[in-house]
């Protein structure tokens, strides 16, 4: 069966570094991969949709690389902020939309 | 723009009763999704609804069923509660099928079993 896995589930880093998190597929070729942002109590909340056949988007201050070869993506926040510390997901699909696969997550805290 | 709506937020129940969840999606999304999210665990795939019909279920019982109304709002049941089913229920709701779609989240049902 599909595995995902992101870092280690707690990261913490300086307030104006550039936070990179990790996210490992195995047993699955998705078509699309997404991150998302969840705060405690809160549901997850869209942030960035990247395709199999596009290496990197950007949004603002945050950048998602997706490699199909090594099975993995990165999901990177530059100049962060305390405002950014929450717990972030990613999420695997296929293009015939059968399933729809979240990571554990990753808990990011920046510290002022 | 109203987001996707949740009801109840807190659900207490003892074990072998049986529980349901409520969710409005955001208008015009005709997809809604159930996800479990049990403490320590990533959301699990439960159910996909769309035109009212269920596209799709996760690795689940079949005590866990649901339904779609015409208005594209959708109910999650959970029968025979077990100690287990204690998790966060969270909907969502897409455009069409979740395929290269954004999902939007409501807040979730926070279902405790005694």
């Amino acid at each position: 069966s599909q595995k995902i896995e992101q870092n280690s589930e707690a990261l913490n880093i300086q307030e104006g570094k550039t936070a990179t998190l990790t996210c490992n597929y195995t047993n699955y070729s998705p078509a699309y991969l997404q991150w998302y942002r969840q705060d405690p109590g809160r549901g997850p909340v869209f942030l960035l949709l990247i395709r199999e056949n596009e290496k990197e988007k950007r949004k603002e201050r945050l950048k998602v690389t997706f490699d199909t070869t090594l099975k993995q993506s990165l999901f990177h926040i530059t100049a962060s902020q305390p405002a950014d510390s929450a717990t972030y997901l990613c999420a695997l699909g296929s293009n015939t939309g059968n399933q729809f696969y979240f990571g554990t997550g990753t808990s990011l805290t920046v510290i002022p | 723009e109203a987001g996707v709506t949740q009801s109840p937020t807190h659900l207490i129940k003892t074990r072998g009763q049986q529980a349901t969840l409520r969710c409005s999606p955001i208008s015009g999304h005709t997809s809604v999704y159930w996800y479990q999210q049990a403490l320590g665990l990533g959301l699990q795939f439960l159910l996909w609804y769309d035109e009212g019909e269920e596209r799709n279920r996760g690795n689940f019982p079949p005590r866990f069923s649901g339904r779609q109304f015409p208005n594209y709002s959708s109910e999650l049941n959970v029968n025979a509660l077990e100690l287990e089913d204690s998790a966060l229920y969270l909907c969502a709701s897409s455009q069409g099928d979740y395929s290269n779609q954004p999902q939007h989240f409501g807040d979730g049902t926070r279902l405790s079993i005694l």
